[in-house]
């Protein structure tokens, strides 16, 4: 089992609908989770962290933990075509200084 | 501020050769980190540095060695390329005191032949 699970997509959406991606952890222990959205040939940029359970808003993103699930998830509303791009969750997992542990990632795209 | 910055962006090598990737940020990060890039891998911890004068290995660290030349500057070696080398390679900086945004360099795309 991989220690961070992520569907790797493509997910298509229609301009305007929710997109929702989802992570999965196998750490029951960890800490800290994030969302960093990477365009084609470009490096990963960070969009949302949450570190307790429930959601977070920011915007037209919302992050969902469930800790008890060891589950994430990414909603992104109104989604528009610059949102298409490739997600990834991260987990910081138990016992390592700042070592995160990254999804595979999920290919995301908005259609017009 | 330039960040996270990282030469080369392109490189080309043959089996056997080596090459340093080198990686400088401005922000006055302790911490600093190597990663690769892999289709259908996500992105895999080579080598990290905590602080100045510290280097720690990380998830597939074999066939890499690095330098933490001083706060700013964290190196990669390849001493010999193998054609498993061929990635694309980044540089990351964690923001201080929580640790809870990291920073990417632009990326180092690295063919081995």
């Amino acid at each position: 089992q991989k220690e961070v699970e992520q569907n790797s997509g493509p997910l298509s959406v229609p301009e305007g609908a929710i997109a929702s991606l989802n992570c999965t952890y196998s750490d029951r222990v960890s800490q800290s989770f994030f969302w960093y959205r990477q365009y084609s040939g470009k490096s990963p940029e960070l969009i949302m962290s949450i570190y307790s359970n429930g959601d977070k808003e920011d915007g037209r993103f919302t992050a969902q933990l469930n800790k008890a699930s060891q589950y994430v998830s990414l909603l992104i509303r109104d989604s528009q075509p610059s949102d298409s791009a490739t997600y990834l969750c991260a987990v910081n997992m138990a016992g390592g200084y700042q070592k995160v542990t990254f999804g595979t990632g999920t290919k995301l795209q908005v259609i017009p | 501020n330039a960040g996270v910055t990282q030469t080369p962006k392109f490189q080309v090598l043959k089996t056997g050769q080596s090459m340093t990737l080198q990686c400088a940020q401005d922000m006055n990060h302790n911490s600093m980190y190597w990663y690769r890039q892999d289709p259908g891998m996500g992105l895999r911890l080579i080598y990290y540095s905590a602080s100045e004068g510290t280097t720690d290995k990380g998830e597939v660290p074999n066939g890499y060695n690095v330098s933490r030349l001083n706060k700013r500057e964290f190196s990669l070696r390849l001493e010999s390329a193998a054609p498993s080398q061929t990635s694309v390679y980044f540089c990351a900086t964690w923001t201080p005191p929580n640790y809870n945004e990291q920073f990417f360099g632009p990326g180092t795309r690295l063919t081995v032949l």
